[in-house]
């Protein structure tokens, strides 16, 4: 197993452009989530999916969408991205969702908008 | 809502001294308590986690925790530190009702001097 996937490791985008964080796992989890890293802040929940078809914000989603149209894949998108959204973004997933499973994180994304 | 509160930044010690970082957490009820590690450039890993029974945890590469319901508090402990433990640790809790989603303190960096 891969386990949780993220790409790009690393990015650059000016202030106003798109982009989409890819995330995928391979261990049939049915939770997935979205993490931002910020220096002091710990990290803070972006938004949440406990299964296909189904998505949820959490505590900080303003600037932020995801779908999830399969149980593998949770994107998230930036669609005008700027410098308040550098950070690093983790996600994360585990087997049910509503248990107390231990989650998988990905190796994060360092994003960085000029 | 739940909260964590982890009130040191930073800790130094020494190789070969013993460690014990805190947390302190706010909710009404029985909470679900984490610890995770993340070593640097990495995503987050379960160290450790209670949800109820005995109250000292032992968790993955040497570490336990304690938790105490009259101090509300889950700090974690290891007796002789090693150079590879220079991390950040977060502690996290999750409501023992509802979607069990963690909310996470914002990490003590864990600095080890040979």
């Amino acid at each position: 197993n891969a386990g949780v996937t993220q790409t790009p490791k690393f990015q650059v985008l000016k202030t106003g452009q798109s982009m989409t964080l890819q995330c995928a796992q391979d261990m049939n989890h049915e939770y997935m989530s979205w993490y931002r890293q910020d220096p002091g802040m710990g990290l803070r929940l972006i938004h949440y999916s406990v299964g296909a078809g189904i998505t949820d914000q959490g505590e900080v989603p303003n600037g932020y969408n995801v779908s999830r149209s399969t149980t593998e894949d949770f994107p998230l998108r930036l669609l005008s991205a700027a410098p308040s959204q550098t950070s690093v973004y983790f996600c994360a997933s585990s087997p049910l969702a509503g248990s107390l499973d231990e989650q998988f994180f990905g190796p994060g994304t360092r994003l960085t908008v000029l | 809502a739940q909260s964590v509160t982890q009130p040191d930044i930073h800790i130094t010690v020494s190789e070969g001294a013993s460690l014990e970082l805190r947390c302190n957490y706010s909710y009404g009820a029985t909470p679900y308590l984490f610890w995770y590690v993340q070593s640097p450039g990495q995503g987050l890993q379960l160290l450790l986690k209670y949800f109820s029974g005995d109250t000292l945890v032992q968790g993955i590469k040497g570490f336990e925790a304690e938790f105490k319901r009259s101090q509300s508090s889950f700090n974690l402990r290891k007796p002789s530190v090693h150079w590879s433990d220079a991390a950040e640790y977060f502690c996290a809790v999750a409501a023992s009702g509802g979607s069990y989603i963690p909310t996470f303190g914002r990490g003590t960096s864990l600095i080890v001097h040979p």
